[in-house]
């Protein structure tokens, strides 16, 4: 079945140094959709980013991804992390189902 | 637009008992799934309806959880005889059915068992 699998648990990075978590994921689509969602203390999780594009750069927020259907993978970035972006990142892939990664605790530090 | 709406947000419940979960999808969203969020397993795929028919509960625990849909404006996640390891958020989401479409989560109802 499907699966997504983020390698990190907890990242700790410094204001203003870049941020990237890992995504990698299984199907047997070819075309998936791949989300990024952030859920942030005493709130829902919310949709972060998505796309099903292979090679195209998608970003909100301040934030990034690219889908490589090539390597299965779906990173997050941005260019300079801010304390407001300490929070749980999920990334999850959407066929007919969701399946999420087991999520990445994002603290950034002053 | 009200978003997802879970009750209640908090429970505690004693070993053995019954919980029962209630959530309300956004009106127009066909689609309603239930995951379980735990720090071991980040969020954990439960069940999911389509039109209120049961699709997909491959995730559900088959012996004390249950999941129903009678209308399209609520499902229950009902948990017989709780154990300590049932502790969790529980996280119910709506979206318009298809792949690809966004998923709009509620608040989550805590679960202690004690």
């Amino acid at each position: 079945g499907d699966s997504v699998t983020q390698t990190e648990g907890l990242v700790t990075l410094t204001e203003g140094l870049p941020v990237m978590l890992n995504c990698t994921y299984q199907t047997i689509y070819s075309n998936p959709f791949l989300f990024w969602y952030v859920h942030y203390l005493n709130e829902s999780p919310r949709l972060l980013l998505k796309s099903s594009t292979d090679n195209k750069r998608t970003e909100h927020q301040g934030f990034h991804a690219t889908l490589h259907k090539s390597s299965s993978s779906f990173h997050l970035q941005k260019s300079s992390a801010q304390l407001s972006d300490s929070a749980l990142y999920y990334c999850a892939l959407g066929n007919y189902k969701y399946v999420f990664g087991a999520g990445t605790r994002l603290k950034v530090i002053a | 637009n009200a978003g997802v709406i879970q009750t209640p947000r908090h429970k505690v419940t004693g070993k053995g008992q019954e919980a029962t979960l209630w959530c309300e999808p956004i009106s127009g969203h066909s689609a309603v799934f239930w995951y379980r969020q735990t720090i071991v397993q980040g969020l954990e795929f439960l069940t999911y309806f389509r039109n209120q028919a049961p699709i997909d509960d491959s995730g559900m625990p088959k012996e004390r959880f249950s999941a129903q849909m009678p209308n399209q404006s609520h499902s229950t996640l009902k948990i017989q005889s709780t154990q300590p390891q049932d502790s969790a958020v529980y996280l119910c989401a709506s979206s318009l059915v298809g792949a690809g479409n966004t998923l709009y989560f509620g608040e989550g109802s805590r679960l202690i068992v004690v």
